[in-house]
Formats: structure tokens, sequence, C-alpha cells
């Protein structure tokens, strides 16, 4: 299985400053039809997990364009522009490109 | 609206079986891959099983020969049987669309003690 792995593990921002969580993966993640299957999840508080990005960087529907993702290959960044308090939560990567599905250990982004 | 419903979940003694239950509406399970994913408490994510559109299942190590995912297409659910629990399969289980997972239901808390 693809093992994929967050730094920080845990990331306090102030309000209003950007954050920006990494995701690394134990092996290339670009699929053999030349799309890579990355994804991001938030997971706020007591609600269960809700998709972020796809494919690297292309954002789901309804999510603010504060969160962009990037990256290629096994490296991969989810960036957010301007913390809100509503952003606090835990974010997963997950890769799609292999099955299993695998997920980061998670990054908890909490308020300074 | 596309919704995932889960129920089934309580606590059970370490050998017992509990079957979970994911209803849909606004989706059709026969027409997606359709997959369980659990949340031990204070845990990440891990992925439990998965049913192909076409009938296929596929199972994590972790739960090989003791779960055992179904659905019922004349009610649009998926099922997951749990047989032989263990302590470690306490967690909250997700079911969620497979393709993109970006359709979660809330979750059902299984706590398997004593």
């Amino acid at each position: 299985d693809i093992v994929m792995t967050q730094t920080p593990l845990s990331s306090p921002v102030t309000l209003g400053q950007p954050a920006s969580i990494s995701c690394r993966s134990s092996q290339s993640l670009v699929h053999s039809d030349g799309n890579t299957y990355l994804s991001w999840l938030q997971q706020r508080p007591g609600q269960p997990p809700r998709l972020l990005i796809y494919k690297i960087s292309n954002r789901f529907s309804g999510v603010p364009d504060r969160f962009s993702g990037s990256g290629a290959g096994t490296d991969f960044t989810l960036k957010i522009s301007r913390v809100e308090a509503e952003d606090v939560g835990i974010y997963y990567c997950m890769q799609a490109t292999q099955f299993p599905r695998t997920f980061g250990q998670g990054t908890k982004l909490e308020i300074k | 609206e596309v919704q995932l419903v889960e129920t089934g979940g309580g606590l059970i003694q370490p050998g017992g079986s509990l079957r979970l239950s994911c209803a849909a509406s606004g989706l059709t399970v026969s027409s997606n891959h359709m997959t369980w994913v659990r949340q031990a408490p204070g845990k990440g994510l891990e992925w439990v099983s998965l049913i192909h559109s076409g009938g296929n299942t596929f199972y994590a190590d972790s739960v090989k020969g003791r779960f055992t995912i179904s659905r019922d297409d004349s009610k649009n659910t998926v099922y997951l049987q749990m047989n032989s629990l263990r302590a470690e399969d306490t967690a909250v289980y997700y079911c969620a669309r497979y393709s993109a997972f970006d359709v979660w239901g809330q979750g059902t808390m299984v706590t398997v003690s004593s």
C-alpha cells in the first residue's frame, strides 16, 4: 500500500494568516492515465470528512477559493491563504491512484 | 440532495456481530462504487471495504474474513456485516462514495467492549 506522510501534525495559526500542510507519498501518484489522484479532505470537529481538493489542485463544489492545492509526483501541498475560524479541524491527504485508497495521518489546524 | 445515512452501530461484546446499514438518497448505489471507512477514537481514517458497481468486493487485511460488504439494490442500501468483533474494531464507521470520496454519511459508532 502507498504510505502518505503529512507534516506538520499540528499547526497553530493566527486568524487571517496563511497556513500550509505538506503531504508526501511513498511512491509516485501519477496514474497510468496521466492523472495524479491526490485529494485533500477536511474534518471539522464532530463532523464527517469533507472533500476539499481533488487531482492535486481542483476545488470541489462549494469550497472557498482561499483553499488551494499544488504539487506533483510524490510531494503535495495544501494552502489556506487566510485562515478563518471555520477552518479549524483536521486535514487529510488521500491518494486515489492505487488500490486501496490510503490517507495521511492528519494535520490538526488550530487557532493560536 | 445526495445523502448517505448510516445506522446499526452500538455497544457489542468481543466476539459478537453487528450489521451496519448505509441508506442512500439522491444517488443509486448499484451505479456507484461504495465504501466503508472507519475512524477509531482520536485516530485517523482507515479504509475498510469496497463494493464495486459490478458487485466485486474488497477488504482491508485487518477485516478480511470477518467483515462482509453487500448491497440491496431494491432498498438502495449498502451493508457491512461485522463478525468476530474485536476491541480494535471500535470506531466510527462512515459510508462514502468511493470514486472521489465526495459524498459521506454522518457515521455510526461501534464500540466493542465487555
